[in-house]
């Protein structure tokens, strides 16, 4: 079955970066668009990034643009995240998630979710 | 990206059917057949529940169902279990290829 794993969490200080990372199993990795959504604490779900099956289009959030990159490797299965120039209002828990469903030819929603990765941006 | 509408609280007691809203603007829930409903437990990952709209992912009860008027969505469950008990999210794809959430709204059983 679909698997999702994030990684890369960690305390980070205002101004550094850090690269998340999403190791996918269990599908076809390189059929699916990803998503990139993250939740502040105690507090609802924002969007963050999209990056096409073929990586050919990315779409960031404007809290992000500029600052974050979404990217992916299909020979290992992995989706990732770099954030650079990060700010005490990045602190969340970054969830990774496919976009659609290739099985019913749907499109642009998130599908299933990995289980999240916390970034704690503090001096 | 202003967030989507939805009410912070809706209760309603077992076997009850409750709704939750969720409102956009013409460039987003209004625009497009994609929007999607996710569940939140606490502690808990989200997950999907309705995508484009009204459809059921497997392995989703058809308690759920969907529905879009205009610029606003609904989620209805009926026959109300305890272990709905969770938050809600609509989402929903924008005209600028990007995508917008509600704020969320926490459903008791009583």
């Amino acid at each position: 079955q679909v698997q999702l794993v994030e990684s890369g969490g960690g305390v980070v200080q205002p101004g550094r970066s850090l690269r998340l990372s999403c190791a996918a199993s269990g599908f076809t990795f390189s059929s699916y668009g990803f998503h990139w959504v993250r939740q502040a604490p105690g507090k609802g779900l924002e969007w963050v990034a999209v990056i096409w099956s073929d990586g050919s289009r990315k779409y960031y959030a404007d809290s992000v643009k500029g600052r974050f990159t979404i990217s992916r490797d299909d020979s290992k299965n992995a989706l990732y995240l770099q954030m650079n120039s990060l700010r005490a209002q990045d602190t969340a828990v970054y969830y990774c998630a496919t976009d659609g469903d290739v099985l019913t030819a749907s499109k642009f929603y998130c599908h299933s979710w990995g289980q999240g990765t916390l970034v704690t941006v503090s001096s | 990206q202003s967030a989507l509408t939805q009410p912070a609280s809706v209760s309603g007691s077992p076997g009850q059917s409750i709704t939750i809203s969720c409102t956009g603007t013409s460039s987003d829930v209004g625009g497009y057949k994609y929007v999607s409903w996710h569940q939140q437990h606490p502690g808990k990952a989200p997950k999907l529940m309705l995508y484009d709209v009204s459809n059921r992912p497997s392995g989703v009860p058809n308690r759920f169902s969907g529905s879009k008027s205009g610029n606003t969505a609904s989620l209805t469950i009926s026959g109300l279990q305890a272990e709905d008990e969770a938050d809600y999210f609509c989402s929903s794809y924008t005209s600028s290829s990007t995508w917008v959430f509600g704020g969320g709204t926490k459903l008791t059983v009583l």
